[in-house]
């Protein structure tokens, strides 16, 4: 079955590394993990997309393991408007038909000041 | 602004009703993505459409149904509609055939009454 998890909430301080992690047991080799960040009453926003190891952006970093079971979204110095709702999604692949692309249930960010 | 459109933003209809949602992908991008995302179920991925072509399917009602256009533009059709439909609902487009690097409207909210 083809699922991804990730914690509900965090809070952090202004100014603070946050990590969220999200676990997609199901993975296949050549599917694609990306992170997604959602404000109240908009679409989600593209951040970072990575295969293995890490990727870095202008925004923040993706760590992913060997078994790519997992992954973490680093977000380096967050500030009061990085508080959001940041999913995980992943598109596993099918035998026979196109993609599953399947959100986690995504994690509150709380950036308190 | 993502470059993707939806209209309407609001709707409001009665159970048993019939609407459609349109979505007009960026510019360029020949995949689109179609997303319901409610409070108990999180973002769902209904189904997806390539250069006219459904793709993909994901967990879309039989009472659900899609298409894309030759100008790419692309219509999510609801019937039967239930007080459980009521939800935001996305489209999303990207270049590739299958990405989770895709590009989000700001939604259609439908409530049904």
């Amino acid at each position: 079955l083809a699922k991804t998890t990730q914690p509900i909430s965090m809070d952090s301080y202004e100014g603070q590394e946050v990590n969220i992690t999200c676990s997609h047991n199901n993975i296949a080799t050549n599917d694609y993990i990306t992170w997604y960040q959602q404000f109240p009453s908009q679409g989600p926003r593209f951040i970072i997309q990575g295969y293995k190891t890490k990727v870095t952006n202008e925004v923040a970093s993706l760590f992913i393991p060997a078994d790519r079971k997992s992954s973490t979204l680093s977000l380096p110095r967050v500030s009061l408007s990085d508080t959001a709702v940041y999913y995980c999604l992943v598109g596993f692949s099918r035998d026979n038909y196109g993609q599953n692309f399947v959100f986690g249930p995504g994690t509150r960010l709380s950036v308190l000041p | 602004d993502s470059g993707v459109t939806q209209t309407p933003k609001h709707l409001i209809t009665a159970t048993g009703q019939r609407v459609t949602l349109r979505c007009s992908p960026r510019s360029g991008d020949l995949s689109v993505y179609w997303y319901q995302q409610s409070l108990d179920q999180g973002l769902q991925f209904l189904i997806q459409y390539y250069n006219g072509e459904e793709r993909a399917k994901g967990n879309i009602l039989e009472r659900f149904s899609a298409q894309q256009f030759p100008d790419l533009h692309s219509e999510l059709n609801l019937s039967s509609l239930e007080l459980g439909d009521s939800a935001l609902y996305f489209c999303a487009s990207s270049v590739e055939t299958e990405s989770t690097e895709a590009f989000f409207g700001q939604g259609t909210r439908l409530t049904v009454v």
